[in-house]
This record gives structure tokens, sequence and C-alpha cells, in this order.
């Protein structure tokens, strides 16, 4: 079964520290990773996301970290902020021609206090 | 504001009735997707649409019905459902290509099953 093991389930970080979130995965055949910001009453929005041919990718405060080797990728959040307090969700998938299936990490939800 | 309009937000209908969940995207987005989402738990797919046809349902019950009337419109249709029913339910797109694509979400209609 297609799996997406994601920790911690809980996060809290001092406002300025780095938050970091890890994910790792079964599927060899996964080729797309993405990781998705979810505020209380809205809708999973697209952060960052990275294909397996790169070891890292940053996108302002925010870099994914991908191993393809061990099979694991993370999110780092720099200069953590109160307003990044929310779920986060990594997820993986594979080419499908418009059939992709977005498979999710269990969430994590990151707590940012002054 | 997101691109993939959800109507109506919230909704609360009994186990009787009979209605109709509306998703609405204008990017020219070929694939689109419903999925189910509970409380502090990541997205589920229910169905894929890709050019207008279903491609992917996900052994969603029969009291559940996707609608795909055009490029832009994505329905689900819901009858004689069941307390359990009760979730966000999302509506996703995206552009079908030979490389993974992201998905864009809506911010969901709230349904509770009285």
């Amino acid at each position: 079964q297609q799996q997406v093991k994601q920790s911690p389930q809980s996060l809290i970080v001092q406002k300025g520290g780095i938050s970091i979130i890890n994910c790792a995965y079964e599927n060899t055949a996964f080729d797309y990773f993405p990781w998705y910001q979810q505020f209380p009453g809205k809708g999973p929005a697209l952060l960052i996301a990275i294909r397996p041919d790169v070891s890292e990718k940053k996108e302002g405060r925010f870099t994914i970290s991908f191993n393809k080797s061990a099979k694991q990728f993370s999110l780092h959040i720099m200069d953590s902020q109160p307003g990044d307090s929310a779920t986060y969700f990594c997820a993986a998938s594979n080419v499908n021609f418009g059939n992709e299936k977005l498979t999710f990490g269990t969430g994590t939800r990151l707590t940012i206090i002054p | 504001d997101t691109e993939v309009t959800q109507t109506p937000k919230h909704l609360v209908m009994g186990m009787t009735n009979k209605k109709s969940l509306k998703c609405e995207q204008h990017m020219g987005h070929r694939a689109m997707y419903w999925y189910k989402q509970k409380a502090k738990k990541p997205p589920e797919l229910m169905f894929v649409y890709s050019y207008e046809k279903l491609s992917i349902n996900e052994s969603v019950p029969s009291r559940f019905s996707p609608e795909c009337p055009n490029s832009s419109l994505l329905n689900l249709h819901l009858h004689a459902l069941q307390p359990e029913d009760s979730a966000l339910y999302l509506c996703a797109s995206s552009q079908v290509s030979t490389v993974n694509q992201p998905q864009h979400f809506g911010d969901g209609t709230r349904l509770s099953i009285l």
C-alpha cells in the first residue's frame, strides 16, 4: 500500500526559530513531492514542491530537502512567524496524465509562539 | 482568494434530503478532483475527472454522485447521506501534462448531516 509517513504530529516553535517537518515514503515510483499548508476553515494551499532530480529547493523562508536514497524529504521553515501557525501536509504522487493521485501524510499541526 | 470556487460554504441536510455541491475553476485545468476531509485528517481522494470524463472512483458509495458538465464545472450530488458523511468536501483542479502538475484546492464545503 502506498504510504507517506509524516512526523511530528504537532510542533511548537518559538518565533524566529526553525520549524522542521519530516516525511518518508515507500513507493519508488513517486516523482513529485508537494507540501500543502492549511489554515482552519480553508482548503490546503500549495506551499512548495520538489521533483526527485534535485536535492533541495528554496522559496523564501521555505526549503524542501530531498534524500532519494533514503526515500525521505523534509520541510524547513526559517525565521518562523506566528502567521505560519497552520497544519502542514506532505504529499507524493506519480505522473498519470491528469489522473494523479496525491498520497498525503498525516499532517503536522505547527504552532509558533511569540 | 483561491482560484477554485466552491459553493455553498456550509450545508446542513437531513438523511433523506438531496443536495448538490458545486465547484468552478477558470484556470483552464482539465483535471478536477473531489476529496473528503475529516477533522484533523488529511484529504482523502474520492473522484477524478480528466477531460470531463470520470477516470477514478475510489470505491465511493453510490449516495455520492459526481458530474462534470463542462471543463470548468464539477458537481457532487448527494442523496441519503449518513451522519458519518459529515466532513469538509474539497474540490481541486490541475493541468494535464506529461509531468506532475500541482493541484489547486478550493476552500471546501462544510457538510453536516443531521
